[in-house]
């Protein structure tokens, strides 16, 4: 079946440090792929996404490429801030409607001054 | 600008209690769902209902029922509490078919059974 891997957390970042959280995915198909941010006492909201090989989902600094080769959808920021404090999802969708959205485990971003 | 709406965002329940979360969205979307989010699982969905209507199990249904009301509402029904209920559910809405696939979210609804 469908399944998304994430790195375990938390990641704990110093401000303007560079960020990779991992992610890689199984799937049958050619899902379309998403990252996911939590905030503190909020609901999820979308960072950014990509619906086919080699595009590059980008939004706030954030940027992802998707890897048919190695199956996976790293996401990256150059420099991180304290704002960015939050928890990561990332999650892949084969139906294009977003009815069967498959998350992974979720991955905790700390960044300190 | 309100969105995605749940309510109740706190409830402490007994086991064998019943209760109704229940969801609202003003974005005229079609498709709708009901998610649980547990430490170290991620999200898992549910139910979802694709358009008004229609509903349909998730991964993980057992011993909740829901109903698309209208349009706008979606609810969620847990007839007979357990402790393995514990946990913060998440109301979502979706285009749909056609749409870009962007899930939106409610804040949540932190359930605890006792």
């Amino acid at each position: 079946g469908n399944s998304v891997t994430q790195m375990e957390g938390p990641v704990t970042l110093s401000e303007e440090a560079f960020l990779t959280i991992n992610c890689t995915y199984t799937a049958t198909g050619y899902p379309s792929l998403f990252w996911y941010v939590q905030y503190p006492g909020e609901g999820l909201q979308l960072l950014l996404k990509a619906t086919k090989a080699d595009d590059k989902g980008s939004n706030k600094g954030f940027e992802a490429t998707y890897r048919k080769e190695t199956t996976s959808f790293h996401l990256e920021k150059g420099s991180v801030q304290v704002s960015d404090s939050a928890v990561y999802f990332c999650a892949l969708d084969y139906t294009g409607t977003a009815s069967k959205l498959t998350f992974g485990t979720g991955t905790r971003l700390q960044v300190t001054l | 600008n309100a969105g995605v709406t749940q309510t109740p965002k706190f409830q402490v329940l007994k086991t064998g209690q019943s209760m109704t979360l229940q969801c609202a969205q003003d974005m005229n979307h079609n498709s709708m769902y009901w998610y649980r989010q547990d430490p170290g699982m991620g999200l898992r969905l549910i139910y979802y209902s694709a358009s008004e209507g229609t509903t349909d199990k998730g991964e993980v249904p057992n011993g909740y029922n829901v109903s698309r009301l209208n349009k706008r509402e979606f609810s969620l029904r847990l007839e007979s509490a357990a402790p393995s209920q514990t946990s913060v559910y998440f109301c979502a809405s979706s285009e749909g078919t056609g749409g870009s696939g962007e899930l939106f979210f409610g804040e949540g609804s932190r359930l605890t059974v006792l």
